[in-house]
């Protein structure tokens, strides 16, 4: 059964600076997306990812994957204070239904 | 288009009571899902329609749950002899996939039912 983890699941850190957030899978997967949820609203769609070695890149987050190692980054460069939110990973998995990993809460401050 | 609208947003209902949400997706979307969400956990996969068949549910899901896309438009989950632990964010999610290409699911705003 298809698992995603995120790490780091709380992070905090300084205007200016950059960081990489980790989502690993457990099995097979051929669609892995990125969202950001801010507090008390639903979820934003940032990325979609076919392939090995897709990158996209949004403004100050850039996405990648690797299949084989079934891991996902999202990097943030020089974060502000807007990019604070909750962003999570999901993978799909067998019958379509897409997996969510437990989101990693972000926070940048002055 | 104004994107994947639920209703109701809010609903606080006693114990035992049954409740019933409906998502309209966006309109040429023939995909949609239903996702749980509790504080400070990822979305949790409930169930998926394929214009009106449910493709697939959630192992997760108890028999007081149904979900129904009578016309493969909108759609409704309900909620019988609602517990505690239903208290939660029901959130709907609609797509179009598109051979070859990038497949994004649109969520709506959600419906947050409290459970006393």
């Amino acid at each position: 059964e298809l698992k995603v983890e995120q790490n780091p699941l709380f992070l905090s850190m300084q205007e200016g600076k950059n960081y990489t957030i980790y989502c690993n899978y457990s099995t097979t997967s051929d669609r892995l997306y990125w969202y950001r949820q801010d507090p008390g609203k639903s979820l934003e769609s940032l990325f979609v990812l076919l392939s090995n070695g897709a990158v996209k890149q949004e403004g100050r987050l850039m996405a990648s994957l690797d299949t084989k190692a079934r891991l996902s980054t999202l990097h943030i460069t020089a974060a502000v204070h807007d990019l604070s939110a909750t962003y999570f990973c999901a993978a799909r998995g067998n019958y379509d239904k897409v997996i969510f990993g437990p989101g990693t809460s972000l926070s940048v401050i002055p | 288009d104004t994107g994947v609208s639920q209703d109701p947003r809010h609903k606080i209902t006693k114990r035992g009571q049954n409740v019933t949400f409906r998502c309209d997706p966006i309109s040429e979307h023939n995909r949609l899902y239903w996702y749980r969400q509790t504080l400070g956990q990822g979305p949790e996969f409930l169930t998926y329609f394929q214009n009106e068949a449910q493709l697939e549910k959630s192992r997760l899901l108890s028999d007081r749950f149904s979900a129904e896309r009578p016309k493969g438009s909108f759609s409704t989950l309900e909620i019988q002899r609602t517990e505690q632990g239903d208290s939660a964010m029901y959130l709907c999610a609609s797509s179009y996939p598109r051979l070859g290409l990038q497949e994004t699911q649109y969520f709506g705003p959600g419906t947050r039912l409290l459970v006393l």
